[in-house]
């Protein structure tokens, strides 16, 4: 499938600052945009997504931007807490299966 | 709450046995999908399937295959394991190509091939 690229690998923040996960894709048939949440020992689980007709969408302290002409997409996490500590993949759907980044390993700092 | 579960949690084997991973939901989901997880490498699709009896091949299709009798059920084989073939293995599930609401995960099978 088209490959996506997510950007950075790592990512250490002090408690009550913000993050930022960055994804680049190639397809663009590509029209809906799924973030996974993967803690320890647990298993990916869906916490936000966002569809090619929308440009951002919020949950929470938690958003994601889409921008298709660049076709880049982003998850933005405010106020972060500990328990916001986890692996994090962005991915996409076109025709195919979905398509996974290589994973953020997110670490906040209490 | 929805469930893909997934029959063992760890398995060792050696090399050369062959090897069974059991995926089953009770969604009534039509897709079901086999992924790989490696450090640093993500998840990468093996095989998955759309219907009973039909599968399609993934990105790293070689040295499994899988099984779809019902639609609960997806299994994964490994027809002659190897230590490369050392990982976790999620199984997923999801409606329709997963548009609506993504997918749904497994807790996953860590299989290590000694």
């Amino acid at each position: 499938g088209e490959n996506v690229e997510q950007h950075p690998s790592t990512l250490s923040v002090q408690e009550g600052d913000s993050a930022v996960i960055k994804c680049t894709y190639s397809d663009s048939a590509s029209n809906y945009f799924p973030w996974y949440k993967q803690e320890l020992g647990k298993r990916p689980q869906l916490i936000i997504d966002i569809r090619s007709n929308v440009g951002e969408k919020k949950d929470q302290r938690i958003a994601v931007t889409l921008n298709k002409t660049a076709k880049h997409f982003s998850l933005h996490i405010t106020e972060t807490q500990p328990e916001d500590s986890a692996v994090y993949f962005c991915s996409h759907l076109a025709d195919t299966p979905l398509v996974f980044g290589k994973g953020t390993r997110l670490s906040v700092i209490a | 709450d929805v469930k893909v579960t997934q029959s063992s949690r760890y398995l060792v084997k050696r090399t050369g046995e062959k090897v069974f991973l059991e995926c089953v939901q009770d969604m009534d989901h039509e897709n079901m999908f086999w992924y790989r997880q490696d450090p640093g490498l993500g998840l990468r699709l093996i095989y998955f399937s759309y219907d009973v009896k039909m599968k399609e091949k993934g990105d790293i299709p070689e040295g499994y295959s899988v099984s779809r009798e019902k639609k609960e059920r997806f299994s994964l084989i490994l027809e002659s394991a190897s230590t490369n073939q050392t990982s976790m293995y999620l199984c997923a599930s999801s409606w329709g190509q997963g548009e609506i609401d993504g997918y749904t995960f497994g807790s996953g099978t860590r299989l290590t091939v000694v």
